[in-house]
């Protein structure tokens, strides 16, 4: 079965560090990957996806960037994090076939706290 | 930019009652997701119904999509304390990256 995972499940930066979060899939292959971000008390907001390695499209401009450097493996980074990142960020997995719905399947979350 | 908008954006039932919140949205879909999140955690597929269907069952969920109204229902019956949770509803556009949410149902049931 498929599983997949976000780490940290919590975190606490100071303004102005650095970010990196890590979303690994297991149990399919060639996911399309995503990252979301959700504010509090709001939905969520689609921030990158990728439909492969190497490949990434961003939805919001931000100074947030994404990379994929490996099938399973999708890592959301910050050189320098401002107070408006803060957050709850969430990862998702969907299958890639031509014939599915983009049923998309979420980890467990990682929230960003910028003090 | 958030397509969906749920409503109403709080709902508070006592237990064994129906609850149904709907979704309005603005653009044409290929098919439109309802999930279910707990506080603080990640979101859960809940059911998935196809911009050529109008209603789908699973259990005690029943959704209704009427694309003409742009809009959708999804109703819990027979409510548990369980079922407490945010609820959203997502957008599928024609193409292949990621989902629409709307801000979501915060549901309550009242034992």
């Amino acid at each position: 079965s498929q599983t997949i995972h976000q780490w940290p499940a919590t975190l606490v930066q100071p303004v102005g560090s650095p970010l990196s979060l890590e979303c690994t899939v297991e149990g399919t292959s060639n996911p399309n990957l995503y990252w979301y971000r959700q504010a509090a008390g709001r939905g969520l907001q689609l921030l990158f996806y990728s439909v492969g390695i190497g490949q990434i499209s961003s939805e919001v401009p931000q100074n947030l960037s994404a990379s994929r450097p490996q099938d399973r493996q999708f890592i959301l980074s910050s050189k320098k994090l401002l107070l408006s990142d803060s957050g709850f960020y969430l990862c998702a997995w969907s299958v890639m076939a031509v014939t599915s719905y983009n049923e998309q399947f979420f980890g467990p979350g990682t929230r960003l706290t910028v003090l | 930019s958030q397509q969906g908008e749920e409503d109403p954006q709080a709902l508070s039932i006592q237990e064994g009652e129906n609850a149904t919140m709907n979704c309005s949205y603005k653009t044409s879909i290929n098919n439109l997701q309802w999930y279910r999140q707990n506080s603080g955690r990640g979101l859960v597929h809940l059911i998935l119904i196809r911009s050529n269907e109008r209603e789908k069952h699973s259990g005690r969920l029943r959704v209704t999509l009427d694309t003409s109204k742009k809009s959708s229902s999804l109703l819990i019956t027979a409510s548990r304390a369980a079922d407490t949770a945010s609820y959203f509803c997502a957008t599928d556009a024609l193409r292949t990256d990621g989902l629409t949410f709307g801000k979501g149902t915060h549901l309550i049931i009242q034992p």
